[in-house]
């Protein structure tokens, strides 16, 4: 089945822990983003990729890094610079350009206690 | 810079009566537009996809929206709510300029018995 995993589904860690979540796509998309979704609020972009090993930030990317080594995968770090780092993450992708639709992930929820 | 602003953060109808979930944008060229539904803890499905074709788009499970240019609006409609509708729909416009998308806040569809 062609889809985007992202792993762990819920992650518990201990605040000034860093931790990475997964992202894997085998839809061989040339685009993958990174977004945060908080209560009541829509998602707010992290950082994407448009090609492998080149990223760009969006528009939360402080306490946040990225790397883009493989096509296939974009793990997202999340750092203890992050200040409030417990939010729904999700992970997206799709061919090339903003017009093509975005497949998602089913996300990670992180807590940090 | 596109924008896009979701009139509603609540919504309420009974089971069989009509969807209406509304959305205006800000562009400062023809964008490209999504609605995406969400369901709790889970990743986003993409509805419908609007991009400069015909202005009444058909999407899945019954829902429709049409693209107003003069209005800048593009409403989500169905005509018969179904409980398993219930969730969190986004109004989506696409940022060609970084290539990535920009979300509303999102509107929570509530389908009472």
């Amino acid at each position: 089945d062609g889809g985007i995993t992202q792993s762990p589904k819920y992650l518990f860690r201990k605040e000034g822990q860093n931790v990475t979540l997964s992202c894997e796509q085998n839809l061989n998309h040339d685009a993958m983003y990174w977004y945060r979704q908080d209560p009541g609020q829509g998602l707010r972009l992290i950082y994407y990729s448009q090609i492998v090993n080149d990223f760009q930030k969006g528009d939360i990317a402080e306490g946040y890094s990225v790397s883009r080594e493989k096509k296939e995968s974009f793990p997202l770090t999340v750092t203890s610079a992050q200040k409030n780092p417990t939010a729904f993450y999700l992970c997206a992708s799709n061919l090339a350009g903003s017009t093509d639709t975005q497949y998602f992930g089913p996300g990670t929820r992180l807590t940090v206690l | 810079a596109q924008s896009v602003t979701q009139l509603d953060s609540h919504v309420s109808v009974s089971e069989g009566t009509p969807v209406l979930l509304r959305c205006n944008y800000s562009s400062s060229y023809s964008p490209s537009l999504f609605w995406y539904v969400q369901h709790p803890n889970k990743g986003l499905q993409l509805l419908l996809k609007y991009t400069s074709a015909a202005t009444l788009v058909k999407g899945i499970n019954g829902f429709e929206a049409e693209f107003k240019k003069s209005e800048t609006s593009f409403h989500l409609t169905k005509p018969s709510a179904h409980m398993s509708d219930a969730a969190e729909y986004f109004c989506v416009v696409s940022d060609t300029g970084r290539r990535a998308l920009t979300f509303g806040s999102g509107t929570r569809l509530q389908v009472q018995p």
